[in-house]
């Protein structure tokens, strides 16, 4: 199952509501998940099953699914949100991952 | 929950590497265990998992013949043998745990270097 992110990089402030997108090329239901990735990093969990955040992940992320199109989104955008996110459909074997949407400082 | 692993290194093509990790701060024996590489400047790839016990063994196509995945839940520890390496082997190899719910990643290694070249 093949995962496309878009858009692969974005620029942003401070406060943007910022919108990532994850198309998977078959249905995956609502296994889905997202991570971040700080540089020299390894990814850090921030969601799933489409929608349920890790503990400890601040309220500002949030996930959604229309068929087998996913979105994060982070509602207001803070300093330590720049990173790249990756989407992870678990649903077929292989599990496999998007090729990652970096956030960066407008 | 803490994954460190090791291992990592500069080899030729064709030759092979065994990668460690080592866990602590949770019961290893309850968690299937996985290996993930990234390339520079590209997503994660699952390489392979195991489960709890040692069996259930899975690899993506790519390493299959070549790697083997295996775990000792008495050291707490999951390993990856990597014979017959290839340039696009090239990356970084994290062990990371898969949650106890469902087959997503909840917790990383800091990740070891793998470089393959002549």
């Amino acid at each position: 199952i093949q995962m496309t992110q878009s858009p692969s990089t974005l620029s942003a402030s401070v406060g943007d509501r910022v919108t990532i997108t994850c198309r998977a090329s078959q249905s995956v239901g609502i296994w889905l998940a997202w991570y971040q990735q700080k540089p020299g990093k390894a990814p850090k969990l921030l969601m799933y099953e489409t929608s349920t955040l890790e503990s400890g992940v601040p309220s500002r992320f949030s996930g959604s699914r229309s068929g087998t199109e996913f979105t994060l989104t982070i509602s207001s955008l803070q300093p330590d949100d720049f990173a790249t996110y990756y989407c992870q459909q678990y649903n077929g074997s292989p599990w496999t991952f998007g090729q990652g949407t970096r956030v960066e400082i407008k | 929950v803490q994954l460190v692993e090791s291992g990592g290194g500069l080899v030729k093509p064709g030759g092979s590497l065994r990668l460690s990790c080592a866990t602590s701060g949770f019961t290893f024996s309850d968690y299937y265990m996985t290996w993930i590489r990234q390339a520079p400047g590209k997503g994660p790839e699952w390489v392979a998992y195991i489960g709890a016990t040692g069996g259930n063994i899975y690899y993506i196509e790519s390493v299959k013949g070549r790697f083997t995945i295996s775990r000792d839940n008495a050291r707490n520890s999951v390993y990856l043998q990597m014979n017959s390496l290839r340039a696009e082997d090239t990356a970084v190899y994290y062990c990371a745990r898969k949650s106890g719910l469902a087959r997503f990643l909840d917790s990383w290694g800091q990740g070891t270097l793998v470089t393959v070249s002549s």
